[in-house]
């Protein structure tokens, strides 16, 4: 079965630094998205991502933060300048054309930020 | 605004035994509801969904779960608890008319099945 795949599994940065965590949605999705879960809090929304251009974001995602699609199988999550705040796991998720398809969730990227 | 509510942190059932985690939602409009299930170190992985039609909907590994549209729940159930079920359970819920498409997730319950 197609699944999310995310690099690296877990990524330790210093305060301050950029980070640019990756992911290949599932070959044939549109729409992709990013989110963020805590350690022992909730899973939340970041950014959703269609046809090049972003559809929705969270009061979370701030300036600090960008997406991108380099190519026609990548989709990145850059943090421009990193604070210990940013530590959590980073879900990248995709799915297919539909408005009731489900999301399709990656592994995540363990970000710890000394 | 959209939200949904996980009331328990954990749950407790013995192999063998029906299990319930529960899941109320807010939304506006109607709402597309989804469950999914977390293992240690991995990512989300989608048991089911309710869209419309029958308030009944069943999905991977035996689980089912029932919408009710006049208590805004959607809680999940499975009629035989089994070892391997034990993971984190999480309840989402998007609107019909959002245009992001984004999931809001409830807190998740950790299902805890001993033998």
């Amino acid at each position: 079965e197609p699944e999310v795949t995310q690099t690296p599994s877990h990524q330790v940065t210093q305060m301050g630094q950029e980070v640019i965590l990756r992911c290949v949605p599932i070959s044939n999705h549109l729409y992709f998205y990013w989110y963020r879960q805590i350690l022992g809090q909730k899973v939340e929304f970041l950014v959703s991502f269609y046809n090049n251009e972003i559809s929705e974001k969270s009061e979370i995602f701030d300036d600090q933060f960008s997406v991108e699609r380099p190519d026609g199988s990548n989709f990145t999550l850059k943090i421009r300048s990193t604070k210990l705040e940013d530590s959590a796991m980073y879900f990248c998720a995709s799915r297919d054309s539909g408005g009731a398809q489900p999301q399709h969730f990656g592994d995540g990227t363990r970000l710890s930020i000394l | 605004a959209q939200s949904v509510a996980q009331p328990e942190d954990q749950v407790n059932v013995a192999e063998g035994n029906p299990l319930t985690v529960k899941c109320t939602y807010s939304v506006s409009g109607n709402p597309y509801l989804f469950w999914y299930v977390q293992y240690p170190n991995r990512g989300l992985q989608f048991l089911l969904k309710y869209i419309t039609g029958d308030n009944l909907v069943k999905g991977s590994y035996g689980f089912e779960a029932e919408f009710n549209k006049s208590q805004t729940s959607f809680h999940l159930k499975k009629p035989s608890a089994l070892v391997s079920d034990s993971a984190l359970y999480f309840c989402a819920v998007r609107a019909h008319n959002n245009a992001g498409n984004m999931l809001t997730f409830g807190g998740g319950t950790r299902l805890m099945v001993k033998p």
